[in-house]
């Protein structure tokens, strides 16, 4: 399976833990992005990055929240003293740079639930 | 701000005919890019049309095409000889405004429409 991959598929987990998820991208993508989707909402841009280098954060990702690359391949969220408002799926998407294809591909998703 | 705007909460076709999904969009760049994507009940985004601002010609892909109206700011999506297996939500996106990083950057998508298919 040569698509973007990422793990746990869920994690529950109780108010005030720390959580880290997975993101593996398509192996020649250089652009990884990470996207946070709430019920009935579309998917909201929270970080992305080119390589290893963070090019951009979305108000969004509070100080609780940190992302890598450390080798320009796959990427971690971590989430520190998770809240309610936390629960949702997160989602990871790869794509090239620029050129070629515009798409991004999107992995099946964390479904994080904070109890 | 971009802003992507999808009116229809949720869609009812019978199987074997046409849909169109609705899609209006809001930017200040004068180049961007529109995308749609379906979300079955798995979770997985799946993408399915791209659409440039500066293409000449709708997009099609398959069973999709995309109804692009630049003035009127609206990309639709029409899904041709629907199938049951269309059931999904769909979602209209575009690329962030330009903030000075070239190439493919972080979207922005519309609350969606979900679809249902009837047999």
């Amino acid at each position: 399976d040569t698509g973007v991959s990422q793990n746990p598929r869920h994690k529950i987990t109780k108010r005030g833990q720390n959580v880290t998820f997975r993101c593996d991208p398509i192996s020649e993508h250089n652009r990884l992005y990470w996207y946070r989707q709430t019920l009935g909402q579309g998917p909201e841009f929270l970080t992305y990055f080119q390589n290893e280098a963070q090019l951009e954060k979305s108000r969004l990702l509070s100080d609780r929240f940190s992302a890598e690359r450390p080798k320009g391949s796959f990427s971690t969220l971590e989430i520190q003293r998770t809240e309610q408002g936390d629960s949702a799926m997160y989602l990871c998407a790869s794509s090239l740079g620029q050129g070629g294809s515009y798409e991004q591909y999107f992995g099946p998703g964390t479904r994080l639930t904070v109890t | 701000a971009q802003k992507i705007t999808q009116t229809q909460p949720g869609m009812f076709v019978q199987e074997k005919e046409a849909v169109t999904l609705d899609c209006t969009y809001d930017t200040s760049d004068p180049s961007y890019g529109l995308f749609w994507y379906k979300q079955p009940s798995s979770g997985e985004m799946i993408f399915l049309i791209y659409q440039g601002s500066y293409d000449q010609q709708n997009a099609t892909e398959g069973r999709y095409s995309l109804n692009f109206q630049k003035a009127r700011k609206s990309a639709n999506l029409v899904i041709s000889a629907s199938q049951l297996g269309d059931s999904a939500m769909y979602f209209c996106a575009m690329r962030e405004e330009y903030r000075g990083i070239s190439g493919n950057t972080p979207l922005v998508f519309g609350k969606g429409t979900r679809l249902s298919v009837i047999a």
